[in-house]
């Protein structure tokens, strides 16, 4: 069935490095696509998204670019900080374009 | 209203009274979601509303969930003869149909 695989977490990266944060989707057609952030103590909260093959999503220096040909929907950054920790959760929309379904959420930790 | 209005923000409950938990979406978003997410754990889907259709209530985990929403508005998530494994943050959202959602800030529920 469809679903939503992120790299497992946590993650741990010193302040200003790279971050990548795998997702992969399996669906038919080309469902919108979200990242989501949860800081802690807080609530999820949209963090950027694609509607369509090729778009770029971007916010807070994140980007996440619809790749259809991987079926993938990477997460990056290019110099974390520690105001950054948090889980990420990446997410596609049903095909009924109902429901979102969710990855598992990665714990990002960024350290001074 | 500006956002997804959740209350209570925490409740504790003794194991096996019922409990009640309400959402008040964002005005003019049709779609409603209850999650739930337990520590450590990703987002579980409970139940899901679109304007006047029949509610999507293919995750509810037992019959002692159960889910209104009057008027195509606020939402009331009831949970009746808690037991401990119910204890998580339960989330809310709202949506305008194929759009990302947006969260309230969530119920903590710890069933003692």
């Amino acid at each position: 069935g469809d679903s939503v695989t992120q790299m497992e977490g946590p993650v741990t990266l010193s302040e200003e490095a790279f971050l990548t944060i795998n997702c992969t989707y399996t669906a038919t057609g080309y469902p919108s696509l979200f990242w989501y952030v949860q800081y802690p103590g807080e609530g999820l909260q949209l963090l950027l998204k694609a509607t369509k093959a090729d778009d770029k999503g971007s916010n807070k220096g994140f980007e996440a670019t619809y790749r259809k040909e991987t079926t993938s929907f990477h997460l990056e950054k290019g110099s974390v900080q520690v105001s950054d920790s948090a889980v990420y959760f990446c997410a596609r929309l049903a095909g009924n374009n109902r429901k979102l379904i969710w990855g598992l959420g990665t714990s990002l930790a960024v350290n001074p | 209203g500006a956002g997804v209005s959740q209350s209570p923000s925490n409740k504790v409950t003794e194991k096996g009274k019922d409990v009640e938990l309400r959402c008040d979406p964002i005005s003019g978003h049709t779609a409603l979601y209850w999650y739930r997410q337990s520590l450590g754990q990703g987002l579980e889907f409970l139940i899901y509303f679109q304007g006047n259709s029949a509610p999507d209530k293919s995750g509810l985990p037992s019959d002692r969930f159960s889910a209104e929403r009057t008027g195509g508005s606020v939402s009331t998530l009831t949970i009746q003869r808690t037991q401990q494994e119910d204890s998580a943050v339960y989330l809310c959202a709202s949506s305008r149909l194929g759009e990302g959602y947006t969260f309230g800030s969530g119920t903590r529920l710890t069933v003692v």
